[in-house]
């Protein structure tokens, strides 16, 4: 069983700062990770994945992974009231696509 | 851009009756997925299924669910005695894309009375 652990939240952050989301995985043999946003009452929307250690950077939002450490976390830089939303650290084996969900961290982007 | 529907978006039944969560995954992806979100709790998997057969499932996913493939395009989730506990909202996925991603359908919200 995969565990995928996520600082709780709230966070809150003022329009235009970075936000720091973490997530940390139990499974060292999970290999994908994935950062979906989630609206409340709507489904998961993919932001971005990542399954190399190091950086990876999507517009305004940089994925971190460290499997030593088995941490991943994403950046949002210049944070916009329409960031506000749940954030979804997945992480996924080999093998299979199953992915394994953290339980979020809320995000409000204040104007 | 192709993308997952589900169908009803919101379905009330009363406990103890049979419900069907209806799918269209995106048109060239095999592999098909059922998660549940019981309200302000983690998205938990349910079953994947590859190939019109089970591939994994869930402990959740006891003998009152049941998945088929019925005619090549829809994918759907049978509850054959809902419960209260059942009261979720049940996504479809479908995996696809350059890192084999899964794409979320909506939705549908299962209240249970």
């Amino acid at each position: 069983q995969k565990e995928v652990e996520q600082n709780s939240g709230p966070l809150s952050v003022p329009e235009g700062a970075i936000a720091s989301l973490n997530c940390t995985y139990s499974d060292r043999g999970s290999q994908s990770f994935f950062w979906y946003r989630q609206y409340s009452g709507k489904s998961p929307e993919l932001i971005m994945f990542i399954y190399s250690n190091g950086d990876k950077e999507d517009g305004r939002f940089t994925a971190q992974l460290n499997k030593a450490s088995q941490y991943v976390s994403l950046l949002i830089r210049d944070s916009q009231p329409s960031d506000s939303a749940t954030y979804l650290c997945a992480a996924r084996g080999y093998n299979d696509y199953k992915l394994s969900f953290g339980a979020g961290t809320t995000v409000t982007v204040r104007a | 851009e192709p993308e997952v529907t589900q169908t009803p978006s919101h379905q009330v039944t009363q406990m103890g009756q049979e419900v069907i969560l209806r799918c269209v995954p995106i048109s060239n992806h095999l592999y098909f997925y059922w998660y549940r979100q019981i309200l302000g709790q983690k998205v938990e998997f349910l079953v994947s299924f590859y190939n019109n057969e089970i591939s994994e499932k869930s402990e959740i996913f006891d003998d009152q669910f049941s998945v088929e493939r019925p005619d090549g395009s829809n994918f759907t989730l049978k509850i054959r005695s809902t419960k209260l506990e059942d009261s979720a909202m049940y996504f479809c996925a479908s995996v696809g894309g350059v890192g084999n991603e899964q794409f979320f359908g909506p939705g549908t919200r299962l209240t249970v009375l």
